[in-house]
């Protein structure tokens, strides 16, 4: 079976750019998340979405932050304009059900932002 | 890039042996709990959860210990292999969805 999987794995970019980070949840998971990894406050939840429906975004940093899901299969994560203090790797994830349930993680993006 | 962050406490064991990862809880009311897998480069990757009904759970060469009283979880691994070589972490689920986990993780390196 296909995991999560997310697009790019890298992204170098210069700050000021816009960058849009992809992700396709497992088939058949109601629930999409996505997570931010840094060494200095490890996993954080930014958003889920439910049936493609944003639940709480009160995870995202800053009006700079927006994430839509257009349909069941794929969701995106866009940053603009990108700073350096966005650099991290981040993950999506999805679960069949919300609560309870373990969520299965994408490979991540690692973004450096120059 | 960053050169603070975390601190991960480092387990090492020798191939073959087996090895326990510990990890301590804060909310009494917590009921479903879950240890990752996350190997360098890549996502943590499930490897197995428990319900606060039960105080073990067996997987494949893998198994998870609940204490409720001392609000305390171990993972067990039996003759661990190089290729477990990860940081581990272990995390609650609500029944709201949102997941907490309980510190950085620990390192789990095996040398050959």
């Amino acid at each position: 079976d296909a995991g999560v999987i997310q697009s790019p794995r890298h992204e170098v970019t210069e700050m000021g750019q816009e960058v849009t980070l992809r992700c396709k949840p497992i088939s058949g998971h109601d629930y999409l998340f996505w997570y931010r990894q840094t060494m200095m406050r490890g996993l954080e939840l930014l958003i889920y979405f439910n049936n493609n429906v944003p639940i709480d975004d009160s995870g995202m940093p800053e009006d700079r932050f927006s994430a839509k899901m257009p349909n069941a299969s794929f969701s995106t994560l866009k940053i603009q304009p990108s700073e350096p203090r966005d650099s991290a790797v981040y993950f999506c994830a999805s679960s069949r059900d919300r609560g309870r349930q373990p969520q299965h993680f994408g490979d991540g993006t690692r973004l450096s932002i120059l | 890039g960053e050169s603070v962050g975390l601190h991960l406490p480092t387990l090492s064991v020798q191939e073959g042996d087996n090895s326990i990862i510990n990890c301590a809880y804060s909310n009494s009311a917590s009921d479903y709990f879950i240890w990752y897998k996350q190997e360098s480069g890549k996502g943590p990757q499930f490897i197995i959860d428990i319900r606060s009904n039960m105080d073990k759970r067996q997987g494949q060469r893998v198994t998870v210990l609940l204490n409720k009283t001392v609000k305390h979880l171990s993972l067990q691994i039996a003759a661990t292999q190089p290729g477990d070589s990860a940081v581990y972490f272990c995390a609650e689920i609500n029944n709201a969805g949102n997941m907490l986990t309980f510190g950085g993780g620990t390192r789990l390196m095996v040398k050959p």
